[in-house]
């Protein structure tokens, strides 16, 4: 059975730094894409991070491009967000999904299969 | 960014009726869809990808269609179990979006 589970949340005072963890079982975490999703409180989904399977590519909305940074420990099947800088605006529950990748004309699309039940982030002083 | 717009953002409806949620793109995202349910302190759930393909283990109760920017979410028979909040998101881009959401409530 596939499983996530987000640790690391938070309180945390405005420009400070948090890094959010998610251990993943169940599946080949070493090759599989993964993403960070966050809800703001009484709002809706956004994305915000993608890193893709075997090479390792991120991507990022432009909310966090530059504050935010993911990346994974393959030997420990756990994923990452580092997020720096943090602001009000990132206060938010924040999943982690796995992620299947489908290819055509060697352009991936990714979308979320799987997710965790979120672990809460709070910026506020 | 590709906006997505659900509607409605919420629905009234009893156990055993028909519903239907609208989801469309503001261009063109082929069936680059995927439709998840979400509950309160839950992990969000994928029900259906690439516009209309069911995930495994998601009851046969709920279907997908639509192509180009215009897309549905039906579920032909609302259980109890389905109350909930459903968004759909498109993934044509390197940019994620999601639509507002459409909560489902008891009527």
């Amino acid at each position: 059975e596939v499983q996530l589970v987000e640790s690391g949340g938070g309180l945390v005072q405005p420009g400070g730094s948090l890094r959010l963890a998610c251990a993943a079982s169940g599946f080949t975490f070493s090759s599989s894409p993964m993403s960070w999703v966050r809800q703001v409180p009484t709002k809706g989904l956004e994305w915000v991070s993608l890193i893709s399977g075997r090479i390792g590519s991120t991507y990022y909305a432009d909310s966090v491009k530059g504050r935010f940074t993911i990346s994974r420990d393959k030997p420990k099947n756990t994923l990452y967000l580092q997020m720096d800088s943090l602001r009000a605006e990132d206060t938010a529950v924040y999943y982690c999904a796995k992620a299947v990748a489908v290819m055509v004309n060697f352009y991936n699309y990714y979308y979320m299969d799987v997710w965790g039940k979120g672990t809460t982030v709070t910026v506020s002083s | 960014d590709i906006q997505m717009t659900q509607s409605p953002s919420t629905l009234s409806a009893s156990v055993g009726d028909r519903v239907t949620i609208t989801c469309r793109a503001s261009q063109s995202i082929s069936y680059w869809l995927a439709w998840y349910q979400h509950k309160p302190g839950k992990a969000p759930k994928c029900l259906i990808y690439k516009a209309s393909s069911l995930e495994s283990g998601v009851p046969s109760r709920f279907s997908g269609s639509g192509s180009g920017t215009e897309f549905t979410l039906t579920i032909s028979s609302l259980q109890p179990d389905d109350f909930a909040t459903y968004y759909c998101q498109q993934y044509n881009t390197y940019s994620w979006t999601f639509g507002q959401g459409t909560k489902v409530e008891i009527k």
